[in-house]
C-alpha cells in the first residue's frame, strides 16, 4: 500500500539553526499538509498546500515556517531559525481531494529536538 | 466553535473482548468524520471513516457508529488483539477542509 514517507526520523539542531523536513508524499496525491505534536499532546495542524501555493495555515505557522515543493515528489517544511519551543514530532500528510471527502494519510514523522 | 473530544483518556480491555472508544462532536454542521489510531512512535494511521448520511460503517473487525441526534460518535473494536494498543483519536475537517482537528485521544490498553 503507498505511504507517506518522512526524513530524517529523528533531527537535532541548536537553537537558531534552520531545519528542512523532508516529505515523499503518495504520488498521486494532490493535497499535502504538515501537523505537529508536541510530546503528550494533540495533534495540531499547520499548513496545507494545494497547486503550489498555501491553502490555509494556523497560527502556530508564523514567519519562521515555510513550506514548498521543489520538485514532483517531494514536499518541505523548513523552520528558519528554530526555538526550544519547536521541539515536536512533525507529521506530513496528504490527501488526493480536499478533505471534506478524503481522508489524509499520514507519515511516520520526524522527531525534532531543539538544544 | 467546533470540538471533537473523548470521553475517557484511557480504556483498559481484555484480549478477545470488544472495545468500544466514544467520540463527541459539536459542530452540527460536520458532515465527515474519521478514525485514526496512533501507535507509540508513529504517525495517525486511518482506520475508517463515515459520513453524516450514515449511522452505521464497518471494516475489518471495526464498526463506527454515529448519532447525530446527541453528535457522539463510536468505534468498535471486535476481539481485540494486543496489536490494536494505541492511541485512537476521531477527527473531523474543520475551516476550509483543509485542516483536520483531532481530539486529545483514548488510550486503548489490551491486556493479555
Amino acid at each position: 500500500e503507498p505511504e507517506v514517507t518522512q526524513t530524517p526520523s529523528h533531527q537535532v539542531t541548536q537553537m537558531g539553526q534552520e531545519v528542512i523536513l523532508r516529505c515523499v508524499p503518495i504520488s498521486n496525491h494532490l493535497y499535502f499538509y504538515w501537523y505537529r505534536q508536541i510530546l503528550g499532546q494533540k495533534v495540531e495542524f499547520l499548513v496545507s498546500f494545494y497547486n503550489n501555493e498555501i491553502s490555509e495555515k494556523s497560527e502556530i505557522f508564523d514567519d519562521q515556517f515555510s513550506v514548498e515543493r521543489p520538485d514532483g515528489s517531494n514536499f518541505t517544511l523548513k523552520i528558519r531559525s528554530t526555538k526550544l519551543e519547536d521541539s515536536a514530532m512533525y507529521f506530513c500528510a496528504s490527501s488526493e481531494v480536499g478533505t471534506g471527502d478524503q481522508p489524509q494519510h499520514f507519515g511516520d514523522g520526524t522527531r525534532l529536538s531543539i538544544l | 466553535g467546533e470540538s471533537v473530544g473523548l470521553h475517557l483518556p484511557t480504556l483498559s480491555v481484555q484480549e478477545g473482548d470488544n472495545s468500544i472508544i466514544n467520540c463527541a462532536y459539536s459542530n452540527s454542521a460536520s458532515d465527515y468524520f474519521i478514525w485514526y489510531k496512533q501507535e507509540s512512535g508513529k504517525g495517525p494511521q486511518f482506520i475508517i471513516d463515515i459520513r453524516s448520511n450514515m449511522d452505521k460503517r464497518q471494516g475489518q473487525r471495526v464498526t463506527v457508529l454515529l448519532n447525530k441526534t446527541v453528535k457522539h460518535l463510536s468505534l468498535q473494536i471486535a476481539a481485540t488483539q494486543p496489536g490494536d494498543s494505541a492511541v485512537y483519536f476521531c477527527a473531523e475537517p474543520s475551516g476550509g477542509y483543509q485542516k483536520v482537528t483531532f481530539g486529545t485521544g483514548t488510550k486503548l490498553q489490551v491486556i493479555p
